[in-house]
């Protein structure tokens, strides 16, 4: 089994900051993706930025992008300029490529991300 | 495009009801997932399926069934409800290897 740290539970940071959030993950798996949600207080759900893992490339979309370590299986994001409205729970995932996600995503317990003005 | 749709959003249960949480998609995915969410928590997968007539169980379980007769619909069942049970319950629907798209949940409170 697969299981997915995120050792800050809360960070605050002044807008048009950069700010890191960081992910660390288990696996014995070869072939993987990762994955940053965000939850707003609306509680939805929404994919920030996605990283399969045999590609070095880092993602990018925007103002957020990723360093991707797999050998040391770290994940964070680093949202730029940031933005009140990136106020938000951000949860990273991880999943296994072999099932093709059929067997759903491992979560992180979340950092909550607050931008003050 | 309504995406996956939850009903209802919100819902109060008197301990040992039963209840159905209904979710839809309309994407044409084959996969299709419930995950619960508890206070402080990441999500955590109860029960997943990968085609009509397919379930499988995921990491929690214990007190929910489901079922799935369409490719659109994957309801999730509570025979006996229990304050454990009381959390934020998410559906969710993908493609093979594709990122999973979430519906805005369903809020249980079980008294």
């Amino acid at each position: 089994a697969q299981t997915v740290t995120q050792s800050q539970p809360e960070m605050s940071v002044q807008e048009a900051e950069t700010v890191t959030l960081s992910c660390t993950y288990d696996t014995s798996e070869s072939n993987y993706y990762l994955f940053w949600y965000k939850q707003p207080p609306s509680r939805q759900m929404i994919l920030v930025i996605r990283q399969e893992a045999y590609k070095q490339q880092n993602a990018t979309e925007n103002r957020f992008s990723v360093n991707f370590q797999k050998a040391a299986k770290s994940f964070s994001l680093k949202i730029s300029d940031s933005q009140l409205g990136d106020t938000a729970m951000y949860f990273c995932a991880f999943m296994k490529q072999e099932a093709g996600g059929a067997d759903g995503l491992t979560f992180g317990k979340g950092t909550h991300l607050i931008i003050q003005p | 495009n309504a995406g996956v749709t939850q009903t209802p959003k919100f819902r109060i249960l008197k301990i040992g009801q039963s209840m159905t949480l209904q979710c839809t998609q309309d994407m044409n995915h084959n996969y299709m997932y419930w995950y619960r969410q508890d206070p402080g928590m990441g999500l955590k997968l109860i029960y997943y399926s990968v085609g009509a007539g397919i379930t499988d169980k995921g990491e929690v379980p214990n007190g929910y069934n489901v079922s799935r007769s369409t490719t659109e619909d994957f309801p999730l069942r509570l025979e006996l409800a229990a304050p454990s049970q009381t959390s934020v319950y998410f559906c969710a629907s993908s493609y093979t290897n594709q990122p999973q798209h979430f519906g805005d949940g369903t809020r249980l409170s079980i008294l």
